[in-house]
C-alpha cells in the first residue's frame, strides 16, 4: 500500500535547466508534505516543505508546489547545478507526533 | 547548526545478539523518532516518541524493538535479538514543537548501517 508514490525512478536534467519531481499521496489525512535529499550512506537533508493550507512555498532555488484536489506534489529546481545530484524523497505526515511516509525516490543526475 | 548525531557509524552483529543504536536529537526537539532502510528500498518509519512514552509505532516495530530515553539528551533504539533480516541503515530524527511553525519538519542523522551475519 503505497501511500506516498514517486513514479519516476529516475531524471537527468542538464546544468542550468529545470528540474521537476513528482510526487503523488492517496492519504487524505497528511497535512504536511517535505522534501528531502540524500546521498549514499548519509541522512535525509530537509529541503522545503509545505502546509496543507497552501498551494506554493518558495525557498531560493526551490520550489514546492501542492495540488490538494489532485493529491499531488512537485518540486522544482531552478537553475538546476551538479550538487543538486542527489536522491530526492518526497515524505508526508498528517504532523504532531506521527512519523513520516517517504516515497521510494527519485535519482536527479545533473549533467554537465 | 545544532544536528542530530547517532553512534556508531556502523554496527555489525551476530544473528540472535542485542544491538542498542543511540542517537542524541537536537538539544530542544521534543519529538523523536527511529526510521530504517533496507538497502535498495524506501525509508520505513519505525517509532515515534515523546513525552517519555512512544506516541506511534508502525508493523514493523514488533516486540523484538524498543526505545528509551535513558537521560535528558540520549535517545536509543535497542533490537533485543537480531535477525538478518534486520540489517539496514537506521536513522533517528527529531522535531520541535508539534507541528512547528508551518512545516513540521523533522531532522535526520547520519544513520547507523546494522549489519547482521
Amino acid at each position: 500500500d503505497q501511500q506516498v508514490k514517486q513514479n519516476s525512478p529516475s531524471l537527468s536534467v542538464q546544468e542550468g535547466r529545470i528540474s521537476i519531481l513528482n510526487c503523488d499521496y492517496t492519504n487524505s489525512m497528511f497535512d504536511y508534505f517535505l522534501w528531502y535529499k540524500k546521498y549514499p550512506a548519509e541522512g535525509p537533508t530537509f529541503l522545503i516543505s509545505i502546509s496543507s493550507i497552501k498551494d506554493k512555498n518558495e525557498d531560493g532555488r526551490f520550489t514546492v508546489f501542492l495540488n490538494k484536489s489532485a493529491k499531488h506534489l512537485s518540486l522544482h529546481i531552478v537553475p538546476s547545478q551538479p550538487g543538486d545530484s542527489a536522491v530526492y524523497f518526497c515524505a508526508a505526515t498528517p504532523g504532531g507526533a506521527d512519523g513520516l511516509t517517504f516515497g521510494k525516490g527519485t535519482h536527479l543526475i545533473i549533467q554537465p | 547548526e545544532p544536528e542530530v548525531t547517532q553512534t556508531p557509524s556502523h554496527q555489525v552483529t551476530q544473528m540472535g545478539q542485542e544491538v542498542i543504536l543511540r542517537c542524541v536529537p537536537i538539544s530542544n526537539h521534543l519529538y523523536f523518532y527511529w526510521y530504517r532502510q533496507i538497502l535498495g528500498q524506501k525509508v520505513e518509519f519505525l517509532v515515534s516518541f515523546y513525552n517519555n512514552e512512544i506516541s506511534e509505532k508502525s508493523e514493523i516495530f514488533d516486540d523484538q524493538f524498543s526505545v528509551e530515553r535513558p537521560d535528558g539528551s540520549n535517545f536509543t533504539l535497542k533490537i533485543r535479538s537480531t535477525k538478518l533480516e534486520d540489517s539496514a541503515m537506521y536513522f533517528c530524527a527529531s522535531k520541535g514543537e508539534a507541528h512547528s511553525g508551518p512545516t513540521d519538519t523533522q531532522y535526520f542523522g547520519p544513520g547507523t548501517r546494522l549489519t547482521v551475519l
